[in-house]
């Protein structure tokens, strides 16, 4: 079956600094790649959406510059969180999908900004 | 636009007990795609079921069984002799025609089941 492998599983990072989340599907090529983030005892909320050689679509209210997506490849996502403060702490989980084969998710990353 | 309504915002049952998950949706497309995944406490989804807007037919997969009725816009999710490996949130979804290759899933709020031994 599809697999997607998310990394790190947890994170915890000082104020300021940046950090870099991967998703990696790891046995189909991902037309599209989702990124979902999830504070405690909520919904999971769609961040971004991107394909492979350009440009991720933002959510209204996700700020581009702080959120940074790079779809590289067909099985290669990453979002990196710059200069991330407290309130960027949550729960942040991508998905891969293909035509017909619809959506895998990754096991998530637990982010602490302190 | 598309919405996703999970009236439960928590569940408690009994070990054994049959607990059913509402999920009404809308939607404009006549073309869609409806998803149940669980979420245990370490965080990551597990694909349940999807099912196209064209099959209402009922499903069950063990315990696990789904009833789609388009004319009330829902797609129910019931557990039969729920156990205590149950307990998690779980969310129902809804896709654009495309079933994952274009559209994002839109996701209900969840329904936090806990299964008391």
């Amino acid at each position: 079956g599809a697999v997607v492998s998310q990394h790190p599983s947890w994170v915890i990072c000082k104020s300021g600094t940046s950090v870099k989340i991967e998703c990696r599907s790891l046995d189909f090529q991902a037309t599209t790649m989702f990124w979902y983030r999830q504070f405690p005892k909520q919904s999971l909320m769609l961040m971004a959406t991107s394909n492979e050689g350009s440009k991720a679509t933002y959510e209204q209210g996700v700020e581009k510059d702080k959120f940074l997506i790079n779809h590289a490849s067909l099985t290669l996502s990453t979002l990196t969180v710059t200069s991330a403060h407290p309130e960027d702490s949550s729960f942040y989980i991508c998905s891969a999908s293909r035509v017909n084969y619809g959506y895998t998710f990754g096991s998530g990353t637990r982010l602490t900004v302190v | 636009a598309q919405k996703v309504t999970q009236a439960q915002t928590e569940i408690s049952v009994v070990e054994k007990e049959d607990v059913t998950l509402d999920c009404v949706y809308e939607t404009r497309d006549t073309t869609y795609y409806l998803f149940w995944y669980k979420q245990p406490p370490s965080g990551e989804l597990v694909f349940l079921i999807r099912r196209n807007s064209f099959d209402e037919q009922n499903e069950i997969s063990g315990r696990y069984s789904w009833n789609f009725q388009k004319s009330t816009s829902s797609f129910n999710f019931t557990i039969t002799a729920s156990q205590v490996v149950d307990s998690a949130v779980y969310f129902c979804a809804l896709s654009d025609p495309y079933g994952g290759s274009q559209g994002n899933l839109i996701f209900g709020k969840g329904t936090k089941l806990s299964v008391k031994p």
